[in-house]
């Protein structure tokens, strides 16, 4: 049971939008910035937002993140098969004093 | 560039003791967290521990304190995760990452390519 509460699958078409949400608490999502990774099959993974909404360098825009009290979204636009992959959200608990992910959100594009 | 290089996989018997590395280069070691990060197989992400190899300063998720052993070595760059006795259920792949910033509440920004680490008998 992780920590932090994401939807275990999602689905779009090519050229759509999707949004991935991330639910946590006052001690971690609440009072924490929350990070994104993407991981394609097989490869390890990567960042793609921090600090709520910032893209490192080399992410497209097509990739947003946001913040809002407990809960945090990942959204996805001009979707490409290339996006599917694996989604965490990923935060820092001050109750636990570590970090901690969500459990994944797999992403299709139909 | 940054680079995190991790040692090779490793097939164990339970019982057995492990450690494995996980090397940075371009950019200065001593300035940033490094950690560790658990994915066992078909499952996801698990925060571990981390170590600021500056000051040896070790954290560690209370699900892993006591069973592994986070530390490392300034002078050529490298972390180590250790088991002291494994068992089948520490079977997974371990990732190596670095923090983003200086803040031990940072994001994870490089990640190594993983260490498939084999537990059975």
């Amino acid at each position: 049971q992780s920590v932090l509460t994401q939807p275990p699958s999602v689905s779009a078409a090519p050229g759509q939008k999707v949004t991935i949400s991330c639910s946590g608490s006052s001690s971690n999502i609440g009072n924490n910035y929350v990070s994104w990774y993407q991981q394609l099959p097989g490869t390890a993974p990567k960042l793609l937002i921090y600090d709520n909404n910032k893209r490192p360098s080399g992410i497209p825009d097509r990739f947003s993140g946001s913040k809002s009290g407990t809960s945090a979204t990942l959204g996805i636009t001009g979707l490409r098969t290339g996006d599917e992959a694996d989604y965490y959200c990923g935060t820092w608990d001050s109750s636990l004093s570590a970090g901690v992910f969500g459990g994944g959100t797999k992403l299709t594009v139909l | 560039e940054v680079q995190l290089v991790q040692s090779g996989s490793e097939v164990k018997k339970p019982g057995e003791s492990l450690k494995i590395s996980c090397k940075g280069s371009g950019y200065s070691f001593t300035s940033y967290w490094i950690g560790w990060v658990r994915q066992m197989p078909g499952k996801g992400l698990e925060w571990m521990g981390i170590i600021y190899p500056g000051d040896s300063d070790t954290r560690y998720s209370p699900s892993f304190q006591g069973q592994v052993t986070i530390s490392a070595d300034k002078s050529i760059s490298t972390a180590y995760l250790q088991w002291s006795s494994l068992k089948a259920s520490d079977t997974a792949i371990y990732y190596c990452v670095r923090l983003g910033s200086s803040s031990l509440r940072a994001h994870f920004d490089y990640w190594g390519q993983g260490t498939l680490v084999t537990v059975s008998s």
